[in-house]
């Protein structure tokens, strides 16, 4: 089955900074890759997501880009405010199987102002 | 607008109790139904999904099980909680494969 591998597990920068998360995954077969947000004691939200016949997506300061071929795939956040201070997840979904979501474990980022 | 009620919020129950989570979703017909489990500190674990009614597909071998009895009904179910049960229980749904899966408050369950 699909397994997704996120990092860094931690990751701490400056306001103003950049942070970039990187997930993998094993199924060559998934096709939809999305980017959740949790914040302490909340339930996680959608923040981008990418379909395999895309390469890149932005959404304001963030952004997703995909390597088919490498199969992996990041997410971008540029000009860090501390509210992106939060847990964000990467998963990986193959259609095929009935949306079966598998994320990765999860990047703890941390903006320092 | 599709809405998801998760219940209850927090939850301590004692080593060998049963369980129950109650999971519904308003709005839709016949969502990709899922269970996850969040232990502290750690990521998204996926426990069951749902096609279907009385479809149930058991992702990790375990003491929980999942029931589907209703189109946007899920139940998540214990028979003898062990401590190694507590975590934060989040279920979701999604409308059609490959799209956005939206998540329930989830319930903190704490095994004492």
């Amino acid at each position: 089955g699909e397994n997704v591998e996120q990092h860094p597990s931690t990751l701490s920068v400056q306001e103003g900074d950049s942070a970039v998360i990187k997930c993998t995954y094993s199924d060559s077969a998934s096709n939809y890759f999305p980017w959740y947000k949790q914040e302490l004691g909340k339930r996680p939200q959608l923040i981008i997501d990418i379909r395999s016949n895309v390469g890149e997506k932005k959404d304001q300061r963030i952004a997703v880009t995909l390597n088919k071929t490498a199969k992996h795939f990041s997410l971008h956040i540029t000009e860090t405010q501390p509210e992106d201070s939060a847990v964000y997840f990467c998963a990986a979904s193959n259609g095929e199987y009935g949306n079966k979501l598998v994320f990765g474990a999860g990047t703890i980022l941390r903006v320092k102002s | 607008s599709q809405t998801i009620h998760q219940w209850p919020a927090t939850l301590v129950q004692p080593v060998g109790s049963p369980l129950s989570l109650e999971c519904t979703v308003e709005g839709t017909s016949n969502p990709n139904l899922y269970w996850y489990r969040q232990a502290a500190g750690r990521g998204l674990q996926l426990l069951f999904y749902s096609v279907g009614i009385g479809q149930i597909s058991s992702e990790v071998p375990q003491n929980l099980s999942a029931s589907r009895p209703q189109d946007r009904q899920f139940i998540l179910s214990s028979k003898k909680l062990l401590l190694s049960d507590s975590g934060f229980y989040l279920c979701a749904w999604s409308v059609t494969p490959g799209t956005e899966a939206f998540f329930g408050q989830g319930t903190r369950l704490t095994v004492v």
